[in-house]
């Protein structure tokens, strides 16, 4: 079956510092991936989509990678920030599949 | 533009009760989800529409969970003799573009949600 999984369920980082969230899928080869933030009590609030034929997309402090090969997203928060402290996600289709996401906490 | 907006914010209701849930997706925007969720779990699909008919209601977790939705616009959610089990924040959704035949979506845009809390 179709699977996403993403590295880890928490996240910790340094203020300033780049966080880094892997997102990978298994038998399945999605023609984009798009990546969201949730905030506690809040609903998700999409952030970047980025397509098969595309190998990297930005978006201000934010940069998304895409590798078909090692069926593999990145995304990348650089110079962080407390502010960016929230729960992403990555997500294949409409249902939204994911599991509970990557919590990331910036301390400052 | 205004975003999706959802009425009430808040509710709470007695076991047995029918509640209903309004959500009013942005203008434009053929595709309207209904997910709900439980707190600190992921989110949970309930039903996607297209138009005013529903592909996929696939998630409604029993026939006391219907939807409908109307003039392609406002969705409604309903209930039915509700359960503590159905306590949760129930999101609303809405994309410009359908679902495509592969079952992606282009990017969804959230209201604030309905927190549903069954005494």
């Amino acid at each position: 079956s179709q699977k996403i999984e993403q590295n880890s369920e928490a996240l910790n980082i340094q203020e300033g510092k780049t966080a880094t969230l892997t997102c990978n899928y298994t038998n399945y080869s999605p023609a984009y991936l798009q990546w969201y933030r949730q905030d506690p009590g809040r609903g998700p609030v999409f952030l970047l989509l980025i397509r098969e034929n595309e190998k990297e997309k930005r978006k201000e402090r934010l940069k998304v990678t895409f590798d078909t090969t090692l069926k593999q997203s990145l995304f990348h928060i650089t110079a962080s920030q407390p502010a960016d402290s929230a729960t992403y996600l990555c997500v294949y289709d409409y249902k939204l599949s994911f599991g509970a996401g990557t919590t990331v906490t910036v301390r400052a | 533009g205004a975003g999706v907006s959802q009425s009430p914010s808040n509710k709470v209701t007695e076991k047995g009760k029918d509640v209903e849930l309004r959500c009013d997706p942005i203008s434009g925007h053929t595709a309207l989800y209904w997910y709900r969720q439980s707190l600190g779990q992921g989110l949970e699909f309930l039903i996607y529409f297209q138009g005013n008919s529903a592909p996929d209601k696939s998630g409604l977790p029993s026939d006391r969970f219907s939807a409908e939705r109307t003039g392609g616009s406002v969705s409604t959610l309903t209930i039915q003799r509700t359960q503590q089990e159905d306590s949760a924040v129930y999101l609303c959704a809405s994309s410009f573009a359908p679902v495509s035949r592969t079952g992606a979506s282009y990017e969804q845009y959230f209201g604030p949600g309905t927190r549903l809390t069954v005494t």
